[in-house]
């Protein structure tokens, strides 16, 4: 099945160390996006890429680090820097072609630094 | 400034009532306007899009929404809600013909009671 993949499900890490999250799609998307979400703040974008080597800082990017070395990959570190890094990541893509098409999502990392 | 207003936090209906969501937004021209739907600690599933034409627009589930320019609203209505309806509900909207940059409002959590 075509999908969204986000390894681990809940994550525990020490304050000050970094911690890198995993992102993996099969579904041939050119753009892919990570997301933070806080209860009741909604969604808030932390970084994009549309293709292979190039990405972008969405709103909230300080304290985060991406890469995109391989189209299926997205992977996201939370660095020592993030101020509050506890949250839940969420990962997605969307393909290209269609004006508009919308975004998939993953089914989440839960961050918790103690 | 682009904004996006739920303006319920929390919903409670009992099983078989209908149900309306508001969304309501603030941007420059008519934006792409989404609905998801987050079970908990779950990601998102898309219910329902909006780009042009018919102002009332079908999705999955039995759900519906509809798009007033006037009042710049996005309301999703289900004319009968099932006690697997309960989750987060999130309105979103994105630029014109690029869905990179969604604007998420903040979410309104469905409760179902039999």
């Amino acid at each position: 099945d075509g999908g969204i993949t986000q390894s681990p499900k809940y994550l525990f890490r020490k304050e000050g160390q970094n911690v890198t999250l995993s992102c993996e799609q099969n579904l041939n998307h050119d753009a892919m996006y990570w997301y933070r979400q806080d209860p009741g703040q909604g969604l808030r974008l932390i970084y994009y890429s549309q293709i292979v080597n190039d990405f972008q800082k969405g709103d909230i990017a300080e304290g985060y680090s991406v890469s995109r070395e391989k189209k299926e990959s997205f992977p996201l570190t939370v660095t020592s820097a993030q101020k509050n890094p506890t949250a839940f990541y969420l990962c997605a893509s969307r393909g290209q072609g269609a004006p508009g098409n919308e975004q998939f999502f993953g089914p989440g990392t839960r961050l918790t630094v103690l | 400034a682009q904004s996006v207003t739920q303006p319920d936090i929390h919903i409670t209906v009992s099983e078989g009532a209908s149900l309306e969501l508001r969304c309501n937004y603030s941007y420059g021209a008519t934006p792409y306007l989404f609905w998801y739907v987050q079970s908990p600690g779950q990601g998102l599933q898309l219910l329902l899009k909006y780009f042009s034409g018919d102002t009332l627009v079908q999705g999955i589930k039995g759900f519906e929404a509809e798009f007033k320019r006037s009042q710049s609203s996005f309301n999703l209505r289900k004319p009968s809600v099932h006690w697997s309806d309960a989750a987060e509900y999130f309105c979103a909207v994105g630029p014109p013909y690029n869905t990179d940059k969604l604007i998420f409002g903040t979410g309104t959590r469905l409760q179902v009671f039999p």
